[in-house]
């Protein structure tokens, strides 16, 4: 299908806040979701957002949906050194998701 | 709860030798999919079950690949024969609904 596009890389440090952008392809996408894959591990759910929304907060993740523009972000406040990881964008697209190629979070202390 | 369950966890295998992963998706999730995670990349689709019934392997290559999901509860993918390109992370998700899914830790499959 076509690209999810994410940007491949973000190093912070220890106690700011993390912004992961990424930019969809499918208008009609039902779903936004963001997992999150620590290093020989499967992916985790982190958080999703439906189409209809514009903001969703979950303690320390903030989502934010631009529908016009088919962009999503995820800010992760007072970032820990153990959300060090790669976080995947994905779209429900149909019966699957099409994933973002990851964006790998480093948080140095 | 349990979440999805697959093994083994790490395969390393000759190149032409058949393989085998297994998954076991969470209790009552009636839909079960395989990817197939590339290296530096993210998971593609490579099957989707809804209970026995394939519904959707448009992007298995059929000529090597082939699934099951025989009583609609545990699924199994096969490679045979395994060819270089083959190498990668083989991830079980399942879901209840179609849009929250939740994935397994993956088998990781070498191919030498």
């Amino acid at each position: 299908g076509e690209d999810v596009e994410q940007s491949l890389f973000l190093s912070v440090r220890e106690g700011d806040s993390s912004v992961i952008n990424c930019t969809y392809t499918d208008s009609s996408s039902t779903y936004l979701y963001w997992y999150k894959q620590e290093p020989g591990a499967g992916l985790q759910l982190l958080t999703y957002i439906f189409s209809n929304m514009d903001m969703k907060q979950d303690q320390r993740l903030t989502v934010l949906l631009n529908k016009k523009d088919k962009h999503l972000s995820l800010r992760i406040a007072d970032t820990q050194t153990g959300d060090s990881a790669i976080y995947f964008c994905a779209e429900f697209s149909g019966y699957a998701l099409n994933f973002g190629k990851g964006t790998s979070l480093l948080v140095t202390p | 709860e349990a979440g999805v369950v697959q093994s083994p966890r790490y395969k390393i295998i000759e190149k032409k030798q058949p393989v085998a992963f297994w998954c076991n998706p969470i209790s009552g999730h009636n839909t079960l999919y395989w990817y197939r995670q590339n290296l530096g990349q993210g998971p593609e689709l490579l099957i989707r079950y809804e209970n026995e019934e394939a519904v959707d392997d448009s992007q298995l290559p059929k000529d090597r690949f082939s699934a099951e999901r025989l009583k609609g509860v545990d699924s199994t993918l096969k490679i045979q024969p395994a060819e270089l390109g083959d190498s990668a992370v083989y991830l079980c998700a399942s879901s209840d609904t179609t849009e929250t899914q939740y994935f397994g830790p993956g088998t990781r499959l070498l191919v030498l």
